[in-house]
């Protein structure tokens, strides 16, 4: 079945180290993007791709970087530079239209907590 | 900020029900999804409405939009308690200057809760 794998499921970061979050999809789409979600909010954009090799940031990219080295990747790094990093982590994958965003297909989600 | 605002906040009502979330926005928009999440999950796209669409609908969901008053309505008809979940409104919002498709990201608001009583 085509999908979205993020993992791990659970993550914990000691200060002062980066971690890596996973996100795999097999449903060939070529649009990618990572969500932020905190308590009772809504989604925060940190980092979205429409192709490979290209990225673009999204609305609290500090602290975060990312790489699109494959179509079916898009692993997210939260850096020491992230003081809060405390939330759960949402990757996405969609279609690409010139008429308008499609779809987007969501991962089971990443909860990362602090040591 | 572009992000759509849903109301209420909350929603408590009995199986059987009908169950209707509104949703508002600022700017002009190429699109409107209503997504679903279910706790600890992620999200699930119930519906996309073009804004030259005014209504559509999907098994026991109906989605209005209104472009002029610059808002949106999800009916769940008939509710089961398997509907209990949280629901997002997300705008593909215009941007002044740009063409549809680059750069385009998705606005979501800060859901609704609703709970469907067995």
């Amino acid at each position: 079945d085509g999908g979205i794998t993020q993992s791990p499921k659970y993550l914990f970061r000691k200060e002062g180290q980066n971690v890596t979050l996973s996100c795999e999809q097999n449903l060939n789409h070529d649009a990618m993007y990572w969500y932020r979600q905190d308590p009772g909010q809504g989604l925060r954009l940190i980092y979205y791709s429409q192709i490979v090799n290209d990225f673009q940031k999204g609305d609290i990219a500090e602290g975060y970087s990312v790489s699109r080295e494959k179509k079916e990747s898009f692993p997210l790094t939260v850096t020491s530079a992230q003081k809060n990093p405390t939330a759960f982590y949402l990757c996405a994958s969609s279609a690409f239209r010139v008429t308008g965003i499609q779809p987007q297909h969501f991962g089971d989600g990443t909860r990362l907590s602090i040591l | 900020s572009q992000q759509g605002e849903e109301d209420p906040q909350a929603l408590s009502i009995q199986e059987g029900e009908n169950a209707t979330m509104n949703c508002s926005y600022k700017t002009s928009i190429n699109n409107l999804q209503w997504y679903r999440q279910n706790s600890g999950r992620g999200l699930v796209h119930l519906i996309l409405i073009r804004s030259n669409e005014r209504e559509k609908h999907s098994g026991r969901l109906r989605v209005t939009l209104d472009t002029s008053k610059k808002s949106s309505s999800l009916l769940i008809s008939a509710s089961r308690a398997a509907d209990t979940a949280s629901y997002f409104c997300a705008t593909d919002w215009q941007r002044e200057g740009r063409g549809t498709g680059a750069n385009s990201k998705l606005t979501f608001g800060k859901g609704i809760t609703l709970s469907v009583r067995p």
